[in-house]
């Protein structure tokens, strides 16, 4: 069975520091995806990012960055210079390479930017 | 171009009734899922149609929950003699293809019994 655990529910920082979101998952499979998604205030869920089992080179798209470890079973999200606008809730979620890949998410972390 | 869409982006009914959700996927999505998202919690997934098919409807809480997709468009929730315990967001997601591919969420619909 699979399993995402976000372990950390509410992470307040002040504006312009930097803040990393942690992940860790479980599963048997050897292929497998793995994303983040962005829940802001309105509700709805905005796709950030999505990362192969077999790709393991860290990603960085602007402020944002990714680290993948398949050793420890990690994909950590990383907000540097944090601004008031990534306030949300944000989540990790992991799929099977198959033909159901419905996505099994982590609780999510609630994060909040103060000015 | 247009993202998934869903309707009534809010319904409150009370217990005992029947309430019908639609889910319109992004044009050209065969694959569509849907979602469950109670207070304070991550997702759960309910239901998956890989075109009009659903394979996989494991998610489904009870069988007063039911879904069905026409073609490769529009998908309806349903769910019979609501309880509160079915208070909830609930998000559709479409993707271009069934094969692990990137799921695109709806701005779901919120459920209220009373």
């Amino acid at each position: 069975a699979q399993k995402v655990t976000q372990a950390q529910t509410e992470i307040s920082v002040v504006e312009k520091e930097d803040v990393t979101l942690d992940c860790v998952y479980e599963t048997r499979d050897t292929t497998y995806y793995l994303f983040w998604y962005k829940q802001p205030p309105s509700g709805e869920l905005v796709f950030l990012i999505r990362r192969n089992s077999f790709d393991e080179q860290n990603e960085i798209s602007g402020r944002y960055s990714w680290n993948f470890q398949k050793s420890t079973s990690s994909f950590n999200f990383t907000i540097t210079a944090s601004q008031v606008v990534d306030s949300a809730v944000y989540f990790c979620a992991l799929s099977e390479a198959g033909a159901n890949s419905k996505l099994t998410f982590g609780k999510g972390i609630t994060l909040s930017v103060r000015p | 171009g247009a993202g998934v869409s869903q309707s009534p982006s809010n319904k409150v009914t009370e217990k005992g009734k029947d309430v019908e959700l639609r889910c319109d996927p992004i044009s050209g999505h065969t694959a569509l899922y849907w979602y469950r998202q109670r207070l304070g919690q991550g997702l759960e997934f309910l239901i998956y149609f890989q075109g009009n098919s659903a394979p996989d409807k494991s998610g489904l809480p009870s069988d007063r929950f039911s879904a069905e997709r026409t073609g490769e468009s529009v998908s309806t929730l349903t769910i019979q003699r609501t309880q509160q315990e079915d208070s909830a967001v609930y998000l559709c997601a479409s993707s271009l293809r069934w094969w692990a591919d990137t799921q695109y969420f709806g701005p779901g619909t919120r459920l209220t019994v009373l």
